[in-house]
């Protein structure tokens, strides 16, 4: 079945560091992917999305790539803030929408 | 502009009793989605409507469950008997188009909790 498998958490960095979370996805069709966040206290929020294989998606800093041969979606960004610590959650849609288990990301000033 | 809203924002009910958690979606929007977040888990899809039509009902764990829109706008979302194992947070989204999901507008949740 359609599914999102995504790294545990919670992941530590301090600010500035390089982050990658991680996820893969398995699909029967050709899904479109999401990353979509969650800050302390709030309602999922898109952060990006990517509609075809090679896409990028880029939003506040973060980047993500559609990469079909590899089913992956990796969540990166060059230099983390504290502002950035929240729970991150990828997804697919294809009827409907699949969610991975989501990481949170700690960012230490 | 007037996002999602849910009510209440939090819910607490004794084993057995009735609930309906009320969802507002955005003006305009065709699509609505109920989600299921467990603790520290991602949501898990519920039902889905277009318009007042319920296209997907297949998340539903038992038919405790049940999910109306009836004027295609404000959509209930009412779970009968609740048992512990219920207590989550109940999630719902919007989205302008019919058809295949785009993106998703998410509303706060509503925490419920079966004492």
């Amino acid at each position: 079945g359609d599914s999102v498998t995504q790294m545990e958490g919670p992941v530590t960095l301090s600010e500035e560091a390089f982050l990658t979370i991680n996820c893969t996805y398995t699909a029967t069709g050709y899904p479109s992917l999401f990353w979509y966040v969650q800050y302390p206290g709030e309602g999922l929020q898109l952060l990006l999305k990517a509609t075809k294989a090679d896409d990028k998606g880029s939003n506040k800093g973060f980047e993500a790539t559609y990469r079909k041969e590899t089913t992956s979606f990796h969540l990166e960004k060059g230099s983390v803030q504290v502002s950035d610590s929240a729970v991150y959650f990828c997804a697919l849609s294809l009827n409907k929408f699949y969610f991975g288990s989501g990481t949170k990301l700690n960012v230490k000033p | 502009g007037a996002g999602v809203s849910q009510s209440p924002r939090y819910k607490v009910a004794k084993r057995g009793q009735d609930v309906a958690l009320r969802c507002d979606p955005i003006s305009g929007h065709v699509s609505l989605f109920w989600y299921q977040q467990a603790l520290g888990q991602g949501p898990e899809f519920l039902t889905y409507f277009q318009n007042e039509a319920q296209l997907d009902k297949s998340g539903l764990p038992s038919d405790r469950f049940f999910a109306e829109r009836p004027e295609g706008s404000v959509s209930t979302l009412k779970i009968q008997r609740t048992q512990q194992e219920d207590s989550a947070v109940y999630l719902c989204a919007s989205s302008q188009p019919a058809g295949a999901p785009d993106t998703q507008y998410f509303g706060p949740g509503t925490r419920l909790t079966v004492l």
